[in-house]
C-alpha cells in the first residue's frame, strides 16, 4: 500500500462554498497528479506538478488550483463550488525518473 | 494523439475461468503500457506494467498482460477467476517524456461464484 494520504474521503457542501481537498505522500516523490473521475468512472488529468513551486494544468480542464508549496503536499482548491464539480478526485504521485503512479484513495466530492 | 480504449464496459466470468480484459493504445514511439485495479470506494492500485522486453508481463495477484505491438494491443489475463478479482480496471499509457497517464474508459470485471 502506497504512503498517499486524501482528506476528506467524502465531502458533501453547498453551492458557493469554498473547498481545499488535501492530498500528502510521505515517499519524497516529486511528481504529484489529480486526476478527476467522473460518473461515467473515465478518470482525466486536471492538475500536475513536477516539484515544488511548479504547477501545470491537464488535459481537462478545471475550475480548480492547485499549489505545490512542499514536496509532500499538493492541495487542490475549488474557490466556489458547483454542482458541476460533483466528482471524485484522485491524487497520484511518482519518483523523479520514476515509471510507476501511486494513487490515494480518492475524495468523493458532491456538491448540492 | 495518444489514446487508450477498452472496448468492454463490463466482462463477466465464472470463478474458476480464465479472464481476458481488452485494451488497446494509439501513442507515437515506443509505448508504456500499465494496468491499474480500483475496488468500490478506493483509490487505483497498480497491477502490471510494460516498458520492454518480453511481451508477457506478470503484475500482482496472479494478472498478466500481453503486449501485441503489431494489434496494438495490451489484454490483461488471469488463468483463473476469483470472486474476490471484481472490481474496475484501467488501462493507461503514459505520455513520453511526460508523467502523464492517459486512460482507458475503465471495464467492470464480474467474476460469479
Amino acid at each position: 500500500e502506497a504512503d498517499i494520504y486524501q482528506t476528506p474521503r467524502y465531502l458533501v457542501i453547498g453551492t458557493g462554498k469554498k473547498i481545499t481537498l488535501e492530498c500528502s505522500q510521505t515517499m519524497g516523490h516529486d511528481k504529484m497528479y489529480w486526476y478527476q473521475q467522473d460518473p461515467g468512472m473515465e478518470l482525466h488529468l486536471i492538475h500536475y506538478s513536477y516539484g515544488v513551486n511548479s504547477t501545470e494544468k491537464g488535459d481537462l480542464s478545471s475550475e480548480s488550483t492547485v499549489s505545490r508549496i512542499r514536496t509532500e503536499h499538493f492541495p487542490l482548491t475549488l474557490e466556489s463550488a458547483r454542482p458541476s464539480h460533483t466528482s471524485q478526485y484522485l491524487c497520484a504521485s511518482e519518483l523523479a525518473g520514476g515509471i510507476e503512479q501511486f494513487f490515494g484513495p480518492g475524495t468523493r466530492l458532491t456538491v448540492l | 494523439a495518444q489514446s487508450v480504449a477498452q472496448p468492454e464496459d463490463q466482462v463477466n466470468v465464472a470463478e474458476g475461468n480464465p479472464l481476458t480484459v481488452k485494451c488497446t493504445y494509439s501513442v507515437s514511439g515506443n509505448p508504456y503500457l500499465f494496468w491499474y485495479v480500483q475496488y468500490p470506494n478506493r483509490g487505483l492500485q497498480f497491477l502490471l506494467k510494460y516498458i520492454t522486453g518480453d511481451n508477457l508481463v506478470k503484475g500482482s495477484y496472479g494478472f498478466e498482460a500481453e503486449f501485441n505491438k503489431s494489434q496494438t494491443s495490451f489484454h490483461l489475463k488471469k488463468p483463473s477467476a476469483l470472486v474476490s478479482d471484481s472490481a474496475l480496471y484501467f488501462c493507461a499509457v503514459r505520455v513520453l517524456n511526460t508523467g502523464k497517464l492517459i486512460f482507458g474508459q475503465g471495464t467492470t470485471l464480474q467474476v460469479k461464484p
